[in-house]
């Protein structure tokens, strides 16, 4: 039962605009939300946190906003870059999973020069 | 650099052969994970390390079994792989047990069954 849901599995934005992926999840005990990117032939590698007692966290372009009553998390990097062009994971940690991390499948991001 | 290293970057089996795979990390973290990625999906926790302590997933297949010689050394051994084993194996490193959620990842080794 996949408890961490990324329903897009690919994405194409062109250079400069705006990207947006979206999570979702459905284990309501989650209370820390991550976010990590993946270039081919690399593993992954942690970009962004969020704990449920913020709605939103920024890191220089990247921002992610966490709607606990929806359930519901998305990441938005601006302006988008040819450079991050990857794959990105949503994870999710809590409840019975306190000392580990729920990977989604996934999102390919495409920035288009 | 500190790093995660995984050998090797592609291994090819044959069905029922017994299959190691190997990670070591330059990072000294205490924790180490083994992941089973296949196509299009989620990264799969296997098992995991708290320095020598191990730690299986409920749903990991008794096929699946790992060794942790030292700090810096981890195998994952598959006993007898069938073709649903095919892979993305990913190894990934921790601080420590509160640090679970930056996990330094290594590149992975896809294993092919034939």
């Amino acid at each position: 039962d996949q408890q961490v849901k990324q329903n897009s599995p690919s994405l194409s934005v062109q250079e400069g605009r705006i990207s947006i992926l979206n999570c979702d999840y459905t284990n309501s005990m989650f209370d820390y939300f991550l976010w990590y990117k993946k270039y081919p032939a690399e593993g992954p590698t942690f970009l962004i946190s969020i704990s449920s007692i913020k709605d939103k966290n920024e890191d220089g372009r990247f921002t992610v906003f966490l709607n606990k009553s929806a359930k519901h998390l998305s990441l938005h990097i601006v302006p988008s870059q040819p450079g991050d062009s990857a794959v990105y994971f949503c994870a999710a940690n809590g409840g019975t999973s306190y000392d580990k991390v729920i990977f989604g499948p996934g999102t390919s991001l495409s920035v288009i020069p | 650099d500190a790093m995660v290293i995984q050998n090797p970057r592609y291994q090819v089996t044959q069905f029922g052969k017994p299959v190691t795979l190997s990670c070591s990390q330059t990072l000294n973290h205490n924790v180490m994970y083994w992941y089973q990625q296949k196509s299009s999906q989620a990264p799969k926790l296997l098992f995991h390390y708290y320095d020598k302590d191990f730690n299986n997933e409920a749903d990991t297949p008794d096929n699946f079994q790992s060794r942790r010689p030292n700090t810096s050394f981890c195998f994952l051994d598959i006993r007898s792989p069938g073709l649903g084993d095919a892979a993305m194996y990913l190894c990934a490193t921790s601080r420590d047990r509160r640090s679970f959620y930056e996990q330094y990842f290594g590149p992975g080794t896809r294993l092919t069954v034939t």
